[in-house]
């Protein structure tokens, strides 16, 4: 049972171009959620998702897009990566949305040169 | 916008005392939850508290929530040197559809 699954752990991006955060569970919860953080600022919601082929924006979903097309994965696109980008992003998953515990993947560090 | 709010910011005791830190929210809240970040890991869910509990036990952790107050403690007894780790509280918003999280207390335990 591996849980909540996020590729790649690192990545180094230049201004402009464009990427694909994975994020796969193998729980079976209908409720995923990205989030970024930022030193001092806690974590930000960026997207999330109630199920499969439903998805919202969160806090601060500029310059990003999701899509859910299956219950286990919940890819997260930059369109054109900028500095401002650059950040630790997390993706989790929860069973019944915030009325229950979440599920956190590792993270992906983004720098955007 | 944050809805929980941690305090203090940073905390720094030695192994074998007890660490406290606090959450307080603003708005009405149907639960509270408490997760551990360890250095350059994903956050840990610890502990849900219901509006109806005052109190909840897991091991070594006791968490208190008044409503009235908008505030939520974490005591952590007998600390160890491995539970240095960043703490925060998140509270539900948009119809439990978002887990909005505080900005965390940084928690280092001396051995």
């Amino acid at each position: 049972n591996a849980g909540v699954t996020q590729t790649p752990k690192f990545q180094v991006l230049k201004t402009g171009q464009s990427m694909t955060l994975q994020c796969a569970q193998d729980m079976n919860h209908e409720y995923m959620s990205w989030y970024r953080q930022d030193p001092g600022m806690g974590l930000r919601l960026i997207h999330y998702s109630v199920g499969a082929g439903i998805t919202d924006q969160g806090e601060v979903p500029n310059g990003y897009n999701v899509s859910r097309s299956t219950t286990e994965d919940f890819p997260l696109r930059l369109l054109s990566a900028a500095p401002s980008q650059t950040s630790v992003y997390f993706c989790a998953s929860s069973y019944g949305g915030a009325n229950y515990g979440y599920t956190f993947g590792s993270g992906t560090r983004l720098t955007v040169v | 916008s944050q809805q929980g709010e941690e305090d203090p910011q940073a905390l720094s005791i030695q192994e074998g005392e007890n660490a406290t830190m606090n959450c307080s929210y603003k708005t009405s809240i149907n639960n509270l939850q408490w997760y551990r970040q360890n250095s350059g890991r994903g956050l840990v869910h610890l502990i849900l508290i219901r509006s109806n509990e005052r109190e909840k036990h897991s091991g070594r952790l006791r968490v208190t929530l008044d409503t009235s107050k908008k505030s939520s403690s974490l005591l952590i007894t007998a600390s160890r040197a491995a539970d240095t780790a960043s703490y925060f509280c998140a509270t539900p918003s948009g119809s439990a559809r978002q887990l909005t999280f505080g900005s965390g207390t940084q928690l280092t335990v001396l051995p």
